[in-house]
């Protein structure tokens, strides 16, 4: 079965630290995989996707394989980074995602 | 110059009346998806339209219909509301596949009493 893990609810971090949310999943072929974000009031919007291959807003996260995991990672957390975050996975000839639980993320100043 | 719109953002209703939560696009979308999310779960995928062609999850009850008269609008009916269907409704859209970015509407949060 599909499934996408988030292990944590909540993450807290000072501006400037390292950030990195995991996220594993759990399927037997080549998967798709999305970061998507929910800022306070706003609706969920598509952050990155790992065949962009593309950093942004200082996010990137690269697709492990060997490890199923899909960590989104930024070197420095800004207090705009504050937000709910859902890693998603499509996993084959099917239309849908199957998201994550969500961590949110809090950066404080 | 949203793109997805839901109305209302808020629903209040009764346990048994039913009710019609809608979604609109301006993006002409071929795929349409409606998620139920209740508080700090996942939003969880209740069914999909690729173009006129509905797709509905293994797992969904029959309380929940869908309609989409065209490519602009989809609704979500629920016959018969109960206690556990209080969550946020998420409209989304795709171009072709959810391989696709999905863009989503803000929502309408439904409350049953």
């Amino acid at each position: 079965a599909q499934r996408v893990t988030q292990p944590e609810k909540l993450l807290s971090v000072f501006k400037g630290a390292p950030v990195e949310l995991k996220c594993n999943y759990s399927y037997s072929g080549s998967p798709e995989l999305f970061w998507y974000v929910q800022y306070s009031r706003q609706r969920l919007q598509l952050l990155l996707r790992h065949i962009s291959r593309e950093s942004i807003k200082g996010f990137t996260a690269d697709l492990n394989k060997g490890e199923t995991s899909f960590h989104l990672k930024k070197p420095f957390a800004q207090e705009e980074d504050s937000a709910m975050y859902y890693c998603a996975l499509n996993g084959g000839s099917t239309d849908k995602l199957i998201f994550g639980t969500g961590t949110r993320l809090q950066v404080f100043p | 110059d949203a793109m997805v719109i839901q109305n209302p953002r808020y629903q209040v209703t009764q346990f048994g009346k039913p009710v019609t939560l809608s979604c609109s696009q301006t993006l002409n979308h071929n795929v349409m998806y409606w998620y139920q999310q209740k508080s700090s779960q996942a939003p969880k995928l209740l069914f999909h339209y690729y173009d006129k062609d509905f797709n509905n999850e293994a797992d969904t009850p029959d309380n929940f219909q869908s309609r989409r008269p065209n490519t602009s609008f989809c609704f979500l009916d629920i016959r018969s509301p109960g206690l556990g269907d209080a969550a946020m409704y998420l409209c989304a859209t795709s171009p072709l596949a959810s391989t696709d970015t999905q863009y989503f509407g803000p929502g309408t949060r439904l409350t049953v009493l």
